[in-house]
């Protein structure tokens, strides 16, 4: 089946404590995204990759990095989380940066931040 | 400004009509989407309209688009319980020449529907 995964779905974890949450797609796509999703503020999108070793800033960048050392894997890594970056957290992937491809998201990784 | 809004709520019967309605902001993007997000769940595509229409309509579903006023809805006939979820409309603003694009997201609505 083709599909988003994401790990873990929810997350409880303290104030400067590194964690990583996992991304990784089944359908060969080149460009994955994350992004957050806020009440009120809709989704926002974090960081984005192009390709494999191909990353950039979205625009809430702030307090994140990302990597692609693999096509279908694209992690989230907090190095020292705040309270501040509790959210519901969404990876997507699409064939290309194109708008003609389809987005497809992950189920969301809840976390909070103590 | 950078905002596509949304209002955050809607509540309607079963059976009725739904229009939940969104104001975006590039008058070039090229496409705009609608979303739904079920409880638990990512965000799945319900439908999208190339700039070029005025409207689309897919079953249940019509989207309208007014590109004068930036203005974009979406109609769904004979609401049903299961149409329940939280909607986003969404538009594409383009990168580096073209070459890529991101979706700018609407704050999303919730639909409540009443049985």
């Amino acid at each position: 089946e083709a599909q988003v995964t994401q790990n873990p779905r929810y997350l409880i974890t303290v104030t400067g404590k590194k964690l990583t949450v996992t991304c990784s797609q089944n359908m060969n796509h080149e460009y994955m995204s994350w992004y957050r999703q806020d009440p009120g503020l809709g989704l926002r999108q974090i960081y984005y990759s192009m390709n494999v070793e191909v990353t950039d800033k979205g625009d809430v960048p702030e307090g994140y990095k990302v990597s692609r050392k693999e096509k279908r894997n694209f992690p989230l890594i907090l190095e020292s989380p705040s309270p501040n970056q509790t959210s519901l957290y969404f990876c997507a992937s699409r064939l290309t940066g194109s708008q003609f491809d389809e987005q497809f998201f992950g189920p969301g990784t809840r976390l909070t931040v103590l | 400004g950078e905002d596509v809004e949304q209002s955050l709520f809607l509540s309607v019967r079963e059976g009725d009509s739904s229009v939940i309605n969104c104001t975006y902001t590039d008058s070039s993007s090229t496409y705009l989407y609608w979303y739904k997000q079920e409880p638990g769940a990512g965000l799945q595509l319900l439908t999208y309209i190339f700039s070029n229409m005025d409207m689309k309509q897919d079953q249940r579903l019509t989207v309208l688009l007014n590109k004068k006023d930036k203005h974009l809805s979406l109609r769904i006939a004979d609401t049903q319980t299961g149409d329940s979820a939280i909607y986003f409309c969404a538009e594409s603003r383009g990168h580096y020449g073209g070459a890529t694009n991101k979706l700018i997201f609407g704050t999303g609505t919730l639909l409540a529907v009443q049985p």
